[in-house]
């Protein structure tokens, strides 16, 4: 069936880094712009990052720019996730989403993964 | 940026009541780039709606969404159950992506 399997968080110090994965399975990977998307321990959900279908455009929340970088595989149907110099407030459960139409840009996200959670401690 | 806001943060309500959900942002949304998603606790979101007011596969038509510019609403007609979570809208037409910051709906 269709989804999306995160994995590849847990517990970081802070300035240290880790790399997050999403495995894609159940529809065409290489047509679906993706998207990471976070959540805070009882808060609510922030956009993180997006990657083009064909990863030729790559876009990131303030927050992030400069120590995270998405990137994808579209051979293996894998999203990633590098995440550099963490800081506390990275902490959250990580989403993997897809945006809805093939071979387009911004959409609403139709699938999402259950997400991993990274703590920074 | 597109900022979101969410009215009312909690709505206490029964089952078979009527469930009204704002969603305003601070400049319009092109094209009706917004969306709203359905979340209960331990759970990822789902999709209810895209462009406002197009609804997702499998989303039962007690939902409906509607507005233009930088109003938008969800409304659930007679809620279910299983309509008790936290609903947040989304505006996805240009980066940065952003959500609003949810609105609980909650057995009275």
């Amino acid at each position: 069936q269709v989804q999306l399997v995160e994995s590849g968080g847990g517990v970081v110090q802070p300035g240290r880094s880790l790399r997050l994965s999403c495995a894609a399975s159940g529809f065409t990977f290489s047509k679906s712009a993706m998207h990471w998307v976070r959540q805070a321990p009882g808060k609510g959900l922030e956009w993180v990052a997006a990657i083009w279908y064909d990863g030729s455009n790559k876009y990131y929340t303030g927050s992030v720019k400069g120590r995270f970088t998405i990137s994808r595989d579209n051979s293996k149907s894998t999203l990633y996730l590098e995440m550099n110099s963490l800081r506390a407030d990275d902490t959250a459960v990580y989403h993997c989403a897809r945006s809805m139409f093939d071979n387009s840009g911004f959409d609403a996200f139709d699938i999402w993964g259950q997400g991993t959670m990274v703590t920074v401690s | 940026e597109v900022v979101l806001t969410q009215s009312p943060g909690t709505l206490s309500l029964s089952p078979g009541e009527r469930a009204t959900l704002s969603c305003r942002a601070s400049q319009s949304v092109s094209s009706n780039y917004l969306a709203w998603y359905q979340q209960k606790p331990g759970q990822a979101p789902r999709l209810l709606f895209y462009g406002a007011s197009s609804r997702a596969t499998g989303i039962p038509d007690r939902f409906s969404g509607s507005g233009s510019g930088t109003d938008f609403s969800l409304t659930i007609s007679r809620l279910e159950p299983e309509d008790f979570a936290v609903y947040y809208c989304h505006h996805y037409g240009r980066s940065p992506l952003t959500f609003g910051p949810g609105t609980k709906v909650d057995i009275k």
